[in-house]
């Protein structure tokens, strides 16, 4: 079984402009959370979807959005860029659709705003 | 906000030492599971718990989850150069939301050979 594939692997971006990240998520997994991890903060929890709804959203403001489609796939897009948006953003896909069936990880998108 | 507090932050060791890893909060977890990343990868499960005062073994990882279901311990018996990673402890508030977890900063373990 495939794992969970997020793409781009790496993004360079510009401060004022916006990034479109995806993820697809283990087959079967209608679960889809995002996190946001840096060095200082650790991992933050962004959003989670499940069947194409967003069940639950962190802390971030509103230049974070997802989505998620009808085959799972999630995308999450972040506009108006800041230096600070600079880390690591990781997807999740989860079986049991609640935080009591662990989370599959896909290996993130490194994204660096100058 | 709910804060999940893990410590050390740091751990260098040499290769055949023991160590131990907390995590700590000040509210009740429904369940808390540890994950542990390697660079350029995401977290990977290593456990879950669920009732207090559990101990789960993995090899020579073994996990501990405290009466009150508010801390845990990781402890790695016999390190090796194969266990250096950053280890996440993750939690489930009771009361809180079934669909996040929240997650502490993480030790960053070294194993020297």
């Amino acid at each position: 079984k495939a794992g969970v594939t997020q793409t781009p692997r790496y993004l360079i971006k510009t401060r004022g402009q916006q990034v479109t990240l995806s993820c697809s998520p283990i087959s079967g997994h209608r679960s889809v959370s995002w996190y946001q991890q840096t060095p200082g903060q650790g991992l933050q929890f962004l959003f989670e979807y499940f069947s194409e709804t967003q069940r639950n959203k962190g802390n971030f403001p509103g230049r974070f959005s997802g989505r998620q489609f009808s085959n799972s796939r999630s995308e999450m897009n972040v506009s108006t860029l800041e230096l600070g948006d600079s880390a690591l953003y990781l997807c999740a896909s989860n079986a049991g659709g609640t935080v009591n069936s662990p989370l599959h990880f896909g290996n993130g998108t490194r994204l660096t705003v100058t | 906000t709910q804060l999940l507090e893990q410590s050390p932050q740091f751990l260098s060791i040499q290769e055949g030492e023991n160590l131990t890893v907390y995590c700590n909060s000040s509210s009740v977890f429904s369940s808390l599971q540890w994950y542990r990343q390697e660079p350029g990868e995401g977290p990977v499960l290593l456990v879950t718990v669920v009732t207090g005062g559990e101990v789960k073994k993995l090899k020579r990882l073994t996990f501990q989850f405290g009466d009150a279901r508010k801390d845990s311990s990781l402890h790695i018996t016999a390190a090796q150069p194969g266990d250096t990673g950053l280890y996440l402890c993750a939690g489930a508030y009771s009361g809180g939301s079934n669909y996040k977890l929240t997650f502490g900063k993480g030790t960053l373990l070294t194993v020297n050979p």
